[in-house]
């Protein structure tokens, strides 16, 4: 199994471009999420999605837009690409089982540069 | 708010040494969900060990342990027998209803150093 993909591994943007960040896992888990991680700091969720069709706001949604017309794919859209969203953004998955104990396993991470 | 906070920017282990690294909690739930994460400087996230606020015995995993103290709300990690491939940033986090959901939040990492 590969796991959770990410791609591009790595991408520069310009200011106003828009781009769509890749995920896929191989896992069959229910549960996909994105999330951002900034310079000496945590992740910070952005969007999830429970299922086919079924996506919803983390903490920082603004800027950003998924969607997820199957199991494998999550796909992350950046719309008007802005120096605040220069991040390493990280895909992940879950079975969804159990509330507390659902660990999510992480794709390698794009690291996005805005200028 | 439900909060995770790691107080060691930074630390040392001597090689073949063990180690603590700190974590604590803030939630006013009773039930919720501790992990640790493990991060290299190639960049992925690895999942380490996993508590669960109603387990009794502290979880472990091969080298690290969980040392969990839910009356002082801290979960720190404990990794045994250091080696130079630990040298890592290391991240806690906690899962728990948030916002009308299941959510994992994080906290800052601690980034340790082992030397030879």
């Amino acid at each position: 199994n590969a796991g959770v993909t990410q791609t591009p591994k790595f991408r520069i943007l310009k200011i106003g471009q828009s781009m769509t960040l890749q995920c896929a896992q191989d896992m069959n888990h229910n549960y996909m999420y994105w999330y951002r991680q900034d310079p000496g700091m945590g992740l910070k969720l952005i969007y999830y999605s429970v299922g086919a069709g079924i996506t919803d706001k983390g903490e920082v949604p603004n800027g950003y837009n998924v969607s997820r017309s199957t199991t494998e794919d999550f796909p992350l859209r950046l719309e008007l690409a802005a120096p605040s969203q220069t991040s390493v953004y990280f895909c992940a998955s879950s079975s969804g089982q159990g509330p507390f104990s659902d660990t999510q396993y992480f794709g390698p991470g794009t690291r996005l540069t805005v200028l | 708010a439900q909060k995770i906070t790691q107080t060691q920017p930074g630390m040392f282990v001597q090689e073949k040494e063990a180690v603590t690294l700190d974590c604590t909690y803030d939630t006013s739930d009773q039930s919720y969900g501790l992990f640790w994460y493990k991060q290299p400087s190639s960049g992925e996230m690895i999942f380490l060990i996993y508590q669960g606020s109603y387990d009794e015995q502290n979880a472990t995993e091969g080298r690290y342990s969980l040392n969990f103290q839910k009356a002082r709300k801290s979960a720190n990690l404990v990794i045994s027998a250091s080696q130079l491939g630990d040298s890592a940033m290391y991240f806690c986090a906690m899962r728990g209803w948030m916002d009308s959901s299941y959510k994992l939040i994080f906290g800052s990492g601690t980034r340790l150093l082992v030397r030879p």
